[in-house]
């Protein structure tokens, strides 16, 4: 069965500083790996999504991933935090292939002080 | 054009009772599914239904159905609520049911208080 961890619960950074998100899966083949973020009482945006190809993703709002297969990771970065960056991240994995059913993990909170 | 649109945003229902909540795809999409997000917790796989047939269901008991209508939006049912039932309920929609090349779009919920 897949699954997703997400390590950190909550991660604290300082407005322009760099951010990483920790995101491990386990699938038993090359999986679609997806970042989403939630904005309080909101749905979910995606921020972007790794299929195939360049394994270096670069998504919305400034944001990229990387997927390492020999990590089993999909870490989410980016260069420069902003304040409004501030809110709740996803990793999701999907089976490659056919119907979905993505797999949740249980999120980070992300506090960027000022 | 609109977002994935869903009803009611916030209700509050008495353990034992019944509860429908409602959803509108983005016009075009023919794909729904549900999923619950507890308090905490990534967002739980519930039903997803393509062009009105089932074609995922989720580890949840048979107290939850859900079902498509021709103009593919869609209802999600739970009977015999519990206080465990009480989270974000949360609807999307895509063009089909693959995840290759498809991206999915959230509504923003509807939050179900069982008291």
């Amino acid at each position: 069965a897949q699954s997703v961890t997400q390590p950190d619960i909550h991660i604290t950074v300082s407005e322009g500083a760099s951010l990483e998100l920790r995101c491990n899966y386990s699938y038993g083949a090359t999986p679609y790996l997806f970042w989403y973020v939630q904005s309080p009482g909101q749905g979910l945006q995606l921020l972007l999504k790794y299929f195939s190809g360049d394994t270096l993703v670069q998504g919305i709002k400034g944001f990229e991933a990387e997927f390492k297969r020999s990590q089993s990771s999909f870490n989410l970065r980016k260069p420069s935090v902003h304040w409004s960056d501030a809110a709740e991240y996803f990793c999701a994995v999907g089976p490659s292939g056919g119907s979905y059913i993505p797999t949740f993990g249980r999120g980070t909170s992300l506090i960027v002080h000022p | 054009d609109a977002g994935v649109t869903q009803s009611p945003t916030h209700l509050i229902k008495t353990r034992g009772q019944h509860v429908t909540l409602r959803c509108s795809p983005i016009s075009g999409h023919k794909s729904v599914s549900w999923y619950q997000q507890v308090l905490g917790q990534g967002p739980q796989f519930i039903f997803q239904y393509y062009e009105k047939e089932e074609r995922g269901r989720g580890n949840f008991p048979d107290r939850f159905s859900a079902r498509q209508f021709p103009n593919y939006s869609s209802e999600l049912n739970v009977n015999a609520l519990l206080l465990g039932d009480s989270a974000l309920y949360l609807c999307a929609s895509s063009l089909s049911q693959a995840l290759s090349g498809n991206t999915i779009y959230f509504g923003e919920g509807s939050w179900l208080t069982v008291v």
